[in-house]
């Protein structure tokens, strides 16, 4: 079980949209609709932002916004604001009750 | 307005025992709804899945820490505790509580987390 794969950082100017995307394999990301995504700013504890690949939870603005394609899930954040800059992490279920996160973007709006 | 509270030792030697206990309020441990999750966080790093429990007692381990890890539940306190035994300086990290929805598929409630470390 390995980690999934993001990329370090990403940047993006306010009001411009980014994507993040998550790298899996057939055995995680592949096989199951089980992605979700997870903002957390320093010192604090995660946020669920996006669940089931592009269902948001109540309270999350709708600049958000999720999807998947084979193995690579994405998250797309549109009109950037500056409360945005934060870390994010996916997470997918991995089969026999397991789960696996990413290791974490860090997303800086310039 | 569902909590999650981490509590237990802020220090541990290598070697030891690191024990942590998650106290919900306001809302039941023993929903069906619900699995009860931690999940751990090096200072810099990314997030871990260390494990799940239901309610029942059952438990869903990170096959990597499969045979360090041992979570519990206590229905009548509303807590859920975690015990990762013969642990390493690389184990220093943040551990979160969390519940997990979704039958169970999402992590919608977090605690604050508590950090561990591990030195002599």
């Amino acid at each position: 079980q390995s980690a999934l794969t993001q990329p370090a950082s990403v940047s993006g100017s306010p009001g411009q949209s980014i994507t993040i995307s998550c790298t899996g394999t057939s055995s995680d990301v592949g096989s199951y609709n089980l992605v979700s995504w997870y903002q957390q700013h320093p010192g604090k504890a995660p946020k669920l932002m996006i669940y089931e690949g592009n269902k948001r939870p109540s309270g999350v603005s709708n600049r958000f916004s999720g999807s998947k394609s084979g193995n690579t899930a994405s998250l797309t954040i549109s009109g950037l604001q500056a409360e945005d800059e934060a870390d994010y992490y996916c997470c997918s279920y991995a089969g026999s009750s397991t789960w696996v996160f990413g290791g974490g973007t860090k997303l800086t709006v310039l | 307005q569902l909590q999650l509270q981490e509590s237990g030792p802020g220090l541990v030697k290598p070697s030891e025992t690191l024990s942590l206990t998650c106290t919900v309020s306001g809302g039941s441990i023993s929903s069906s709804s619900y699995y009860w999750g931690w999940i751990r966080q090096p200072p810099g790093r990314g997030l871990e899945w260390i494990g799940n429990i239901y309610y029942s007692g059952s438990t869903y381990y990170n096959p990597s820490l499969k045979s360090r890890v041992t979570i519990s539940v206590d229905t009548s306190k509303n807590q859920f505790s975690l015990k990762l035994s013969s642990v390493t300086a690389a184990e220093t990290a943040v551990y979160y509580c969390a519940r997990q929805g979704g039958s169970p598929s999402f992590f919608d409630s977090w605690g604050q987390g508590t950090l561990v470390t591990v030195s002599s």
